[in-house]
């Protein structure tokens, strides 16, 4: 399995504010993955990162909320823009292919003040 | 529309208490159901994937089983490392979304006491 390592662990923002989370893998993939984990609630896909093409958004989230990029098969970064208390949320990144399981990184823990 | 959910919502067992948490899904062709464990504040660890009904896998006191509507994830002679919370997610058949390929439940929160 790969390892995926994420930067920030944990970040206190003030709302209004912006927040680049980076998600690094140690093998080349495909396709990556940013999710979102809501207090006491499981977890929902925001957008799928293919190297190459422009990020794909679930139904509710939008680009200019949260801006992805992938610039190549080993790293990714979500911009959580214009920030609000209901942002608060841990911010997963995830590597997988549609016909393979899908292994998490430790995820970045968001509090917004 | 794919769903996932899993029962109970909370779990505490007594050292040693064996016992199952259950994971029941409806989805337009099941391609793979997944248990992932997640300590507070981590991402999840994957575990195990079950392709087909009858299927069954281990891993040290955890045996996930699979039929045609459910999964469920026993648990023997626990010990309180095991607390965690357990999460199913189910992978379907390719949709326009990656999103509705692959659908999480709420999870199982599981404490352990010794």
């Amino acid at each position: 399995s790969a390892v995926i390592s994420q930067k920030p662990s944990r970040d206190i923002c003030q709302r209004g504010t912006s927040l680049t989370i980076q998600c690094q893998v140690d093998s080349q993939v495909t396709m990556m993955f940013w999710y979102r984990q809501q207090p006491g609630q499981s977890l929902t896909l925001i957008a799928t990162a293919n190297q190459g093409s422009e990020a794909t958004y679930e139904s509710g989230f939008v680009i200019d909320k949260f801006p992805i990029s992938r610039p190549n098969l080993t790293f990714s970064t979500l911009t959580v823009s214009n920030m609000s208390p209901e942002d608060s949320s841990i911010y997963l990144c995830s590597v997988g292919g549609r016909q393979e399981t899908q292994y998490f990184g430790p995820g970045t823990r968001l509090l917004v003040l | 529309e794919d769903q996932v959910t899993q029962s109970p919502e909370a779990l505490r067992l007594q050292e040693g208490e064996s016992s199952s948490l259950n994971c029941s899904y409806t989805v337009s062709g099941l391609r793979g159901l997944f248990w992932y464990r997640q300590d507070p504040g981590k991402g999840p660890e994957f575990l195990f994937t079950l392709y087909s009904a009858g299927e069954e896998k281990e891993k040290e006191r955890l045996k996930a089983t699979l039929t045609k509507k459910e999964s469920f994830l026993h648990i023997t002679a626990p010990k309180p490392e095991d607390s965690a919370t357990y999460l199913c997610a189910v992978q379907a058949r390719e949709k326009d979304s990656y999103g509705q390929n692959f659908v999480f439940g709420p999870g199982t929160r599981l404490s352990v006491l010794p």
